[in-house]
């Protein structure tokens, strides 16, 4: 089975600090994301990843970066945390679509989430 | 990526079918539509896609009208377990040269009553 795992189920960080979120999968994925989620607001993509040390912005990047540095692992890195970063934040990868023959991209698989509170 | 548009919230009734409609008005001809579903405190998961014709597995079935402006997700016999939010997505297909980024909707809340 297909396994997206995300370093920690809760999390309580103070406002300033540095977070790392870590996401780690088993299936040889190219495509790695990170979403936040939020009541009423759905699933907000923050940054994704195509390759090692590829990266591109989502719709929500401000104030998060994020690393790529082994194919199996990518980091979400709150540079100093707020308050408004509250938040689940979801892992997801999935296979890259460019130079594989023509078809669907295949499906992404999501780790559990991790709740992260900023107080 | 084209946006999709979805109803907000639905109920439906144990054991009856439950349709999920979406509307994605400005597909393109190589988008594919895929749905995903999430399960209370749970990561989102894949349920179905397709490109123009209708496709079925075991977990539902998913209608695509012919000009593929809008589609709908029938889980033929809802359960109390598919109590969701479900995620319509359309997405380019391999071979573009995209990316392959994911992009999510604000999903349609299933509520299925006994």
């Amino acid at each position: 089975d297909v396994k997206v795992t995300q370093s920690s189920r809760y999390l309580v960080k103070r406002t300033g600090e540095k977070v790392f979120l870590e996401c780690v999968q088993d299936m040889d994925h190219e495509n790695m994301f990170w979403y936040r989620q939020d009541p009423g607001l759905g699933l907000r993509l923050i940054y994704f990843s195509y390759d090692v040390k590829m990266k591109e912005k989502g719709d929500i990047p401000e104030g998060y970066s994020v690393s790529r540095e082994k194919k199996e692992r990518f980091s979400l890195i709150l540079e100093s945390a707020s308050t408004n970063q509250t938040s689940m934040y979801l892992c997801a990868s999935s296979f890259y679509a460019k130079g594989r023959a023509r078809g669907p991209n295949t499906e992404a698989f999501f780790g559990q989430g991790t709740r992260l509170t900023v107080v | 990526d084209a946006k999709t548009t979805q109803p907000p919230s639905m109920d439906c009734a144990e054991g009856r079918a439950a349709n999920l409609p979406c509307n994605h008005s400005t597909i393109s001809g190589n988008e594919y539509v895929y749905w995903y579903r999430q399960i209370h405190s749970q990561g989102p998961q894949y349920i179905i896609h397709g490109l123009k014709n209708n496709e079925t597995n075991e977990m539902a079935s998913l209608i695509i009208t012919e000009d593929r402006k809008s589609s709908t997700l029938i889980l033929p016999h809802a359960t109390l377990r598919d109590t969701a939010v479900y995620y319509c997505i359309v997405r380019v297909g391999r071979g573009s040269g995209n990316t392959g980024k994911l992009i999510f909707g604000q999903g349609t809340t299933l509520q299925v009553k006994p």
